[in-house]
């Protein structure tokens, strides 16, 4: 199975400064059709996961720009470029490349 | 708007079965590819398995821990999915959620879950 690992954990932020987290994946998440299948979810508390990102740095229908993903091969970024109250949640990056599809262990993004 | 609505968890004995059920609305269903993940309590996310559509040969795929004790399935004219879980452990109580797929990734939109405990 392909691991994915996130970093940091946890990221406490200052309302209106930027966020990144960073998702790592033991192989690469190329596929054989060129595309590589690279989603970012959010949980915010309570509630179920949503799309933000898929395919690497596709921003999901009603997404504000401030999220914006980047990446390839292995290495993989989640940016949130001017954190809002509404962003507190844990994020998860996954992959879809390879059966079975696996999630990071999320982030905790908080407000200081 | 797509929705997906699941039904069907609850208590159960470790040992015994629950069939869960999703019903989409907003998006025409037999042409979605459709996944189940489910959450355990205060953990992270586990793929459960998926089903493709019926032009691309309704196949499933499972993931290990429930492989040979779940099973998923679907009803096109009933806009709706199923997960048929068997042999159920302690291990398998979570909060399911069923997940479609509409074009862009196989996780576009998200129900609310249902929770499954399994417990004496």
């Amino acid at each position: 199975d392909i691991v994915m690992t996130q970093t940091p954990l946890s990221s406490p932020v200052t309302l209106g400064q930027p966020a990144s987290i960073s998702c790592r994946s033991s192989q690469s998440l190329v596929n054989g059709d060129g595309n590589t299948y690279l989603n970012w979810l959010q949980q915010r508390p309570g509630q179920p996961p949503r799309l933000l990102i898929y395919k690497i740095s596709n921003r999901f229908s009603g997404v504000p720009d401030r999220f914006s993903g980047s990446g390839a091969g292995t290495d993989f970024t989640l940016k949130i470029s001017r954190v809002e109250a509404e962003d507190v949640g844990v994020y998860y990056c996954m992959q879809g490349t390879q059966l079975p599809q696996t999630f990071g262990q999320g982030t905790r993004v908080e407000i200081k | 708007e797509v929705q997906l609505v699941e039904s069907g968890g609850g208590l159960v004995k470790p040992g015994g079965s629950l069939r869960l059920s999703c019903e989409v609305s907003g998006f025409t269903f037999s042409n979605a590819w459709m996944t189940w993940v489910r959450q355990a309590p205060g953990k992270g996310l586990e793929w459960v398995g998926r089903i493709k559509r019926k032009i691309d040969g309704e196949t499933t795929d499972y993931a290990a821990p429930v492989k040979g004790r779940f099973t998923i399935s679907r009803d096109d004219s009933k806009d709706t999915l199923y997960l048929q879980m068997n042999s159920l452990k302690t291990e398998d109580t979570a909060v399911y959620y069923c997940v479609i797929g509409v074009g862009l990734s196989e996780f576009d939109y998200w129900g609310q879950g249902t929770l499954v405990t399994v417990s004496s």
